[in-house]
């Protein structure tokens, strides 16, 4: 049964405290991704992976952090120079062919 | 500047006429556009996507349009069901590369009238 998982659904971040979101693929996928979506908004770019031990910046990176020390794996922490944390974090995979990318349920993170 | 748009944050359709969602981008180096259909509190569902050589992909009731000269695309989905009620996102990729990340527009709520 393949597919993207997110932990936790929710999360409660205080002032000052680092988080971090999971997110699991068993889809056999090379590239991964981040995305932050607000109120009303589109989905954006905060990091990708195309392969592991590799990582680039999307479009808003700062205040996050990632790692891809294994290919199924792509957690990204919210740090605390993050000043409007509180969104809903998407992550998702694809095959670095199409664009097409598969995403999991999400995480929703709240600040205390 | 967004380079995705979708000018209309809502669309109401009844049951069994043909919905039509539309989106405009201004980069033409984006060489595949797809479409996610999203609920509330979920990720985004893949429905269909089409490359930048093609003016139309078919998948059942979902038929995507490409017009590149207008720089213009258009999900039609016929005949609209209940189901469809969600939010629809156009999104773009190759800006940089096919995996560099998709660029979404800020989503149209397709709501399926009774």
């Amino acid at each position: 049964d393949g597919g993207i998982t997110q932990s936790p659904k929710y999360l409660f971040r205080k002032e000052g405290q680092n988080v971090t979101l999971s997110c699991e693929q068993n889809l056999n996928h090379d590239a991964m991704y981040w995305y932050r979506q607000d109120p009303g908004q589109g989905l954006r770019l905060i990091y990708y992976s195309q392969i592991v031990n590799d990582f680039q910046k999307g479009d808003i990176a700062e205040g996050y952090s990632v790692s891809r020390e294994k290919k199924e794996s792509f957690p990204l922490t919210v740090t605390s120079a993050q000043k409007n944390p509180t969104a809903f974090y998407l992550c998702a995979s694809g095959l670095n062919r199409d664009g097409t990318q598969y995403f999991g349920p999400g995480t929703r993170l709240l600040v205390l | 500047d967004q380079q995705v748009k979708q000018n209309s944050p809502s669309l109401s359709v009844q049951e069994g006429r043909i919905s039509i969602l539309n989106c405009d981008y201004t980069n033409s180096m984006f060489d595949y556009f797809l479409w996610y259909k999203k609920y509330p509190a979920e990720g985004p569902t893949f429905l269909i996507s089409i490359s930048s050589i093609k003016d139309k992909n078919e998948d059942g009731r979902f038929t995507v349009f490409l017009n590149k000269s207008a720089k213009h695309l258009s999900l039609h989905i016929v005949p609209s069901q209940p189901g469809d009620s969600a939010v629809y996102f156009c999104a773009a990729s190759g800006r940089g590369g096919g995996a560099d990340g998709l660029t979404f527009g800020k989503g149209t709520h397709l709501i399926i009238q009774p």
